[in-house]
């Protein structure tokens, strides 16, 4: 089985600008999670979506959002950048997203907000 | 609020040694817990996981922790270190045992030949 892929890797924006990041779950996983990792904050939650429907959110602004689709595919978009969001942002799959079950992590998408 | 403390930023050992991260959690439910190791420019991989029974876990290359709920601890340990095995490694407590996962701040092994 192909594994989480997250696209792009990297990217580079403008403050004040969006951005809008992809994760493709490992086949027949249902739930994605994103997280943010940064060297003074670590890896915090972000979000976790299952057949559509966000289950549970962090402690994160508005401007950062999500989605899935219908195959599980997730996005997430952060609007108004801001140089703290520069950060490695992964996501995760699982089939059902139940803790017992294991989150499968992609590489991440590097960002860098200048 | 659950949280997790990793007790090191980093960790140096040589080649062959004994490696010994610590982790200490605190939640007011029983918890599941969680290693993790990330390699550079790579995402997170499960060494091993504890939810019930055993409370020493055995993971993948050889890495092991035992859950010890008196310490609030869930130190991670492998007898003898590869050069391979230098990686950040993250303790993770999932919150009130749902699919979210707290996480420590890592610690970052070093290897010495």
């Amino acid at each position: 089985k192909a594994g989480v892929t997250q696209t792009p890797r990297y990217l580079i924006k403008t403050r004040g600008q969006q951005v809008t990041l992809s994760c493709s779950p490992i086949s027949g996983h249902r739930s994605v999670s994103w997280y943010q990792q940064t060297p003074g904050q670590g890896l915090q939650f972000l979000f976790e979506y299952f057949s559509e429907t966000q289950r549970n959110k962090g402690n994160f602004p508005g401007r950062f959002s999500g989605r899935q689709f219908s195959n599980s595919r997730s996005e997430m978009n952060v609007s108004t950048l801001e140089l703290g969001d520069s950060a490695l942002y992964l996501c995760a799959s699982s089939d059902t997203g139940e803790p017992l079950h294991e989150q499968y992590f992609g590489p991440g998408t590097r960002l860098t907000v200048t | 609020a659950q949280s997790v403390t990793q007790l090191g930023s980093h960790v140096s050992v040589s080649e062959g040694a004994l490696v010994l991260l610590r982790c200490n959690y605190s939640s007011s439910v029983p918890p599941y817990l969680f290693w993790y190791v990330q390699y550079p420019n790579q995402g997170l991989q499960l060494l091993l996981k504890y939810t019930t029974g055993a409370t020493l876990v055995k993971g993948i290359n050889g890495f092991e922790a035992e859950f010890k709920k008196s310490e609030t601890s869930f130190h991670l340990t492998k007898p003898s270190a590869h050069m391979s095995d230098a990686a950040e490694y993250f303790c993770a407590v999932s919150e009130n045992r749902s699919y979210k996962l707290i996480f420590g701040s890592g610690t970052r092994l070093l290897v010495r030949p």
